[in-house]
């Protein structure tokens, strides 16, 4: 109930391509769901998050669409760049549940 | 504001051995959370640390320990060290405790044990 599946484990995406990235859960008490980038070497950094309460997020390039009902969250990187080429993790937490449970990663690679 | 700084940044062990790492939150944050990040499992909790109180831990032996001083800075322990403890170990800190907020991630300290 703690897991966070993830897909696909690779993704290979043309320049200026959209690149889709699929989580789902299990524990309807989750209520934050963050999205991070990781590139080799580095710590992930927070790229954007939505709470359940909205359906759909936008941060430039950057959409998380949130499916209450389903279970499922995706982000949706639009006009892909070699750039955004690094490894992306979706995530979920709780209130009170003082821990995170992360999805086993995405490696992207963007192909100029 | 200076981010979240981790040392050492690499470290070669032997088995058996221990090992302590450490990590300096972002100013004014007083939570602190750590992973441990393999190719094979991903990112997986360690525990987390709230003013110097542990509030939650993951599912790990009890050969791993941690703990948070009064000025937020943390460590953690590994004894008794095996190989499959070769990982990176990542630290996040964050201002508010409970999850469900934003974590902000050290660069992390690759540990290899030999």
């Amino acid at each position: 109930q703690q897991q966070v599946k993830q897909s696909p484990q690779s993704l290979i995406v043309q320049k200026g391509g959209i690149s889709i990235i699929n989580c789902a859960y299990e524990n309807t008490a989750f209520d934050y769901f963050p999205w991070y980038q990781q590139f080799p070497g580095k710590g992930p950094a927070l790229l954007i998050a939505i709470r359940p309460d909205v359906s759909e997020k936008k941060e430039g390039r950057f959409t998380i669409s949130f499916n209450k009902s389903a279970k499922q969250f995706s982000l949706h990187i639009m006009d892909s760049q070699p750039g955004d080429s690094a490894t992306y993790f979706c995530a979920a937490s709780y209130t009170g549940g003082f821990k995170t449970i992360f999805g086993a990663g995405t490696r992207l690679f963007v192909k100029a | 504001k200076a981010g979240v700084t981790q040392t050492p940044r690499y470290l070669i062990k032997t088995r058996g051995q221990q090992v302590t790492l450490s990590c300096s939150p972002i100013s004014g944050h007083r939570s602190v959370s750590w992973y441990q990040q393999t190719p094979g499992q991903g990112l997986q909790f360690l525990f987390e640390y709230f003013s110097e109180t542990q509030r939650n831990k993951g599912n790990f032996p009890g050969r791993f320990s941690g703990r948070q001083f009064s000025n937020s800075r943390s460590e953690m322990n590994v004894s008794t060290l095996e190989l499959g403890d070769s990982a990176l170990y990542l630290c996040a800190s964050s201002s508010y405790s409970g999850g469900a907020n934003e974590q902000f991630f050290g660069p992390g300290t690759r540990l290899t044990v030999l």
